[in-house]
């Protein structure tokens, strides 16, 4: 069974600390892994995606890894700030269909504390 | 930033009651999508569409319909609403397997 899990589900830090967040996938056939940031009542805004090919991307001060070979994805958020506090949530593509199906985790909720 | 818009963002109506959520991009993209969110819960979706004239059932099974009519236009529409409709509905939309864009949501509570 496709599954995406997350974790941790939730994640409290100090502003200026860094933090990684945890994918693990069992989707298969692989397309690519998306990370998705999601504020609370607001639709989520894409960060990264990657493919296959890719183990490392980043967007300012986010930074995706991809490990394809154990099916393992990490979001590092590096000098958080307050405006980090929202969902982060991973989501994996399957190539084996013409609408390359997706796989959504359930997220892990950040919260940054001044 | 993505273009894309949903109509209303917040709706409270009384069970029974036909609702129309809109859903507009201006990408001018072909593939466009519905999808329910309870809180703290991942992303389900009910509806897509590979483009004018065609929309298909997701995984989650939904008593919602959809149309598509216009390449940038994408409504879903319950008939006859109830209190297991209450949920956050997302529109997105994406070009071939490229980035997808989501709507900023509707959250629908049927009381």
């Amino acid at each position: 069974k496709n599954q995406v899990e997350q974790s941790p589900q939730s994640l409290i830090i100090l502003e200026g600390k860094n933090c990684t967040l945890q994918c693990n996938y069992t989707v298969s056939p692989f397309s690519n892994l998306r990370w998705y940031k999601q504020d609370t009542g607001r639709g989520p805004v894409s960060l990264t995606i990657m493919t296959f090919s890719e183990n490392t991307k980043s967007n300012g001060r986010y930074t995706a890894t991809l490990d394809a070979d154990t099916k393992q994805s990490s979001l590092h958020i590096t000098a958080s700030q307050l405006s980090d506090s929202a969902s982060y949530i991973c989501v994996v593509s399957d190539r084996g269909s013409t609408l390359g199906r997706l796989y959504f985790g359930r997220g892990t909720q950040l919260t940054v504390w001044p | 930033e993505a273009d894309i818009y949903q109509t209303p963002r917040y709706l409270v109506i009384g069970t029974g009651k036909k609702i129309t959520l809109e859903c507009s991009q201006t990408m001018g993209h072909d593939k466009m999508y519905w999808y329910q969110q309870d809180p703290g819960m991942e992303l389900h979706l009910i509806h897509y569409s590979y483009g004018v004239n065609s929309t298909e059932k997701g995984d989650l099974s939904s008593e919602s319909t959809v149309s598509r009519i216009r390449t940038e236009h994408f409504p879903l529409t319950l008939e006859s609403a109830r209190p297991s409709h209450t949920s956050q509905y997302l529109c997105a939309s994406s070009e071939g397997m490229d980035t997808i864009y989501f709507g900023e949501g509707s959250w629908l509570t049927v009381v």
